[in-house]
């Protein structure tokens, strides 16, 4: 079956300029993951849905990152005012169910942003 | 000091090769995730392991829960097994389903 999509896959943008990114997870894929993976390093937590539910935003960088899932399935990354710093690839990860023995996520193939 | 180390940062092998990559944590875990990412690619799930080894192909996987350590093995190894291989874990506490990443280990297989 798919697998986790993101979109764009590349995007550029200028710095100041406001941007969205799009994670389709796995269909019936409960919960859903946002990290951020700077170059050279591993990815970093962001937020965390179960459902619609935002249950964790702990590491979303600044006020300027918001994410949402309204219906539960499809989530968007924005970020406002884009500044060199948040250059990186995004990753969206899915899992299926909320029990510790199916935890294991399903990621997508990221978005790399540039910040010029 | 990371929650999650991995050595080496970076390996170069000769194709054939066994191969290992360590993955130490400091932290209490429910389990531990090895990952691939090649270039420009995604990151794809090798294995998800909370106890003893496992095995697919070439690959095999131990975790010592006790020593907080885990080794990830290739063996026969060949050039499209260049890639970057990453250690996560999933934290013990219930309901936290957060991964806490290594910063990976750069593999390169040398034909």
């Amino acid at each position: 079956g798919a697998g986790v999509s993101q979109s764009p896959r590349y995007k550029v943008a200028k710095r100041g300029q406001d941007v969205a990114l799009r994670c389709d997870p796995i269909s019936g894929h409960v919960s859903l993951f946002w990290y951020q993976q700077a170059l050279g390093q591993g990815p970093e937590f962001l937020t965390y849905f179960q459902n619609e539910a935002q249950l964790d935003k702990s590491g979303l960088p600044s006020d300027r990152f918001f994410a949402e899932r309204p219906e539960g399935s499809v989530s968007t990354l924005k970020i406002q005012r884009t500044q060199q710093e948040d250059s990186a690839v995004y990753l969206c990860a899915s899992s299926f169910k909320r029990d510790w023995s199916s935890y294991e996520q399903y990621f997508g193939p990221g978005t790399r942003l540039t910040v010029t | 000091k990371n929650e999650v180390e991995q050595s080496p940062q970076n390996l170069t092998a000769q194709e054939g090769e066994f191969i290992t990559i360590n993955c130490s944590y400091s932290v209490g875990i429910s389990a531990l995730h090895w990952l691939q990412q090649h270039p420009g690619g995604g990151i794809v799930s090798l294995f998800m392991l909370s106890s003893g080894k496992k095995k697919h192909g070439r690959l095999i996987a131990t975790i010592n829960i006790q020593e907080k350590h885990s080794s990830l093995h290739i063996t026969a190894s060949h050039p499209r097994d260049s890639a970057v291989y990453i250690c996560a874990v999933l934290p013990s506490n219930f309901g936290n389903e957060k991964l806490t990443f290594g910063t990976g280990t750069r593999l390169t297989i040398i034909p």
